[in-house]
């Protein structure tokens, strides 16, 4: 089945730098790739995703970009915020199983 | 449309009983999953439905795990008999098929004593 890596399982950063998360993933026939949010006692939210036919994909100050020879893709955060704090999980999504599978997470605190 | 809704948001139980989680996916979504949460596993898939039908439990961890869904509108995840190691964060997911994304509900957090 699918696997999925995720590094760096920790990053501080202070307010205003940028932050990347990277992510690889094992079974060539993946096709989706979202990103999820989630805030300390609260639910996974998705915050950006992107699909096996676009290279790149912008939303405001989130940035995700995938290279499907490497397979891995990654997360980028600009200006990052006190309110960026939470964990952020990437995860792959194979169409044979319509399943994802989660890489165990990334904790992202931006200090003031 | 309210989101996806998981009850108890809290259970506390003792080594032994029997817990059952309920959940109600957005409606018009064919597939529902069930996933748990721990710090040491992070998000683990349990089981997928996909209109109503369960198409992979692989995930599920033994024998006293169980999960139903009887129609498009509720599931449940049955856990019996229940033991301290169980003890996480159950969330329910649904989607659709064609899309792929995946939203969650609130989580059911179980503590077995």
């Amino acid at each position: 089945g699918e696997n999925v890596e995720q590094h760096p399982s920790t990053l501080s950063v202070q307010e205003g730098d940028s932050a990347v998360i990277k992510c690889t993933y094992s079974d060539s026939a993946s096709n989706y790739f979202p990103w999820y949010k989630q805030e300390l006692g609260k639910r996974p939210q998705l915050i950006i995703d992107i699909r096996s036919n676009v290279g790149e994909k912008k939303d405001q100050r989130i940035a995700v970009t995938l290279n499907k020879t490497a397979k891995h893709f990654s997360l980028h955060i600009t200006e990052t915020q006190p309110e960026d704090s939470a964990v952020y999980f990437c995860a792959a999504s194979n169409p044979r199983y319509s399943t994802l599978t989660f890489g165990k997470g990334t904790m992202l605190l931006v200090s003031p | 449309d309210a989101g996806v809704i998981q009850s108890p948001r809290h259970e506390v139980t003792e080594m032994g009983q029997e817990v059952t989680l309920r959940c109600k996916p957005i409606s018009g979504h064919n597939s529902l999953f069930w996933y748990r949460q721990t710090m040491m596993r992070g998000l683990e898939l349990l089981i997928y439905f996909n209109n109503n039908v369960p198409i992979d439990d692989s995930g599920m961890p033994e024998d006293r795990f169980s999960a139903k869904m009887p129609n498009a509108s509720f599931s449940t995840l049955k856990i019996q008999p229940s033991e301290p190691r169980d003890s996480a964060v159950y969330f329910c997911a649904s989607g659709e098929t064609r899309t792929g994304e995946l939203f969650f509900g609130e989580g059911s957090r179980l503590t077995v004593l």
